[in-house]
């Protein structure tokens, strides 16, 4: 079946450090994958997407690359800031046919802490 | 605004009392779902509803019951609660499939403790 691994946190930075976040598939076919992030308190929201392998999808500063050769869908972000403090799921979806016709599979988030 | 609303936000109960957490969504939104997200695990689905009167089950729909009676209303219902279900739920909208669009809108969560 269809699975998203990301790496283990929590991952604390200062305030200006780069930002990577590792996130690994399995899913036969082409999924869509996509990076959601959830404030405190907060539910998620949609950070970015690609649908395709190579697309990459950016927002906010946040970049991640579709690697279909590697499995992979890496989130980077070149200076974060206080702000981004937040949980990262790392998401997939199969798209049409089969039983996981539209239904997104999450990784189990990775806790981001940025200190000033 | 466009939201989604559920309530309680937070609510302890004891074993065994039936409760319903309401989720609400002002999007006209096809789609909707819910979620338990526990430490380590990410999120789960429950169940889901491509559109009125239509449900199925997700990854983890035991000791759970939803129905979908009018588009925006989409209720989670704990028949018999047990401790096991103490968890964090969201629900979430979508218009169409989310698998297809990728982009599902959050409920702020309803925090739920079971003693």
């Amino acid at each position: 079946g269809n699975s998203v691994t990301q790496m283990e946190g929590p991952v604390t930075l200062s305030e200006e450090a780069f930002l990577t976040i590792n996130c690994t598939y399995t899913a036969t076919g082409y999924p869509s994958l996509f990076w959601y992030v959830q404030y405190p308190g907060e539910g998620l929201q949609l950070l970015l997407k690609a649908t395709k392998a190579d697309d990459k999808g950016s927002n906010k500063g946040f970049e991640a690359t579709y690697r279909k050769e590697t499995t992979s869908f890496h989130l980077e972000k070149g200076s974060v800031q206080v702000s981004d403090s937040a949980v990262y799921f790392c998401a997939l979806s199969r798209g049409a046919g089969g039983t996981s016709y539209g239904k997104l599979t999450f990784g189990q988030g990775t806790i981001l802490t940025v200190h000033p | 605004e466009a939201q989604v609303t559920q309530n309680p936000r937070y609510l302890i109960t004891v074993t065994g009392k039936k409760l319903t957490v309401t989720c609400s969504q002002n999007m006209n939104h096809e789609y909707m779902s819910w979620y338990r997200q526990d430490p380590g695990l990410g999120l789960r689905q429950i169940y889901y509803s491509m559109n009125v009167e239509v449900t199925d089950k997700g990854d983890v729909p035991e000791g759970y019951k939803v129905s979908r009676k009018e588009k925006r209303n989409f209720p989670l219902i704990l028949e018999s609660p047990s401790p096991n279900q103490t968890s964090l739920y969201f629900c979430a909208s979508s218009f169409g499939l989310a698998g297809l669009t990728g982009e599902l809108f959050f409920g702020e969560g309803s925090r739920l403790t079971v003693l």
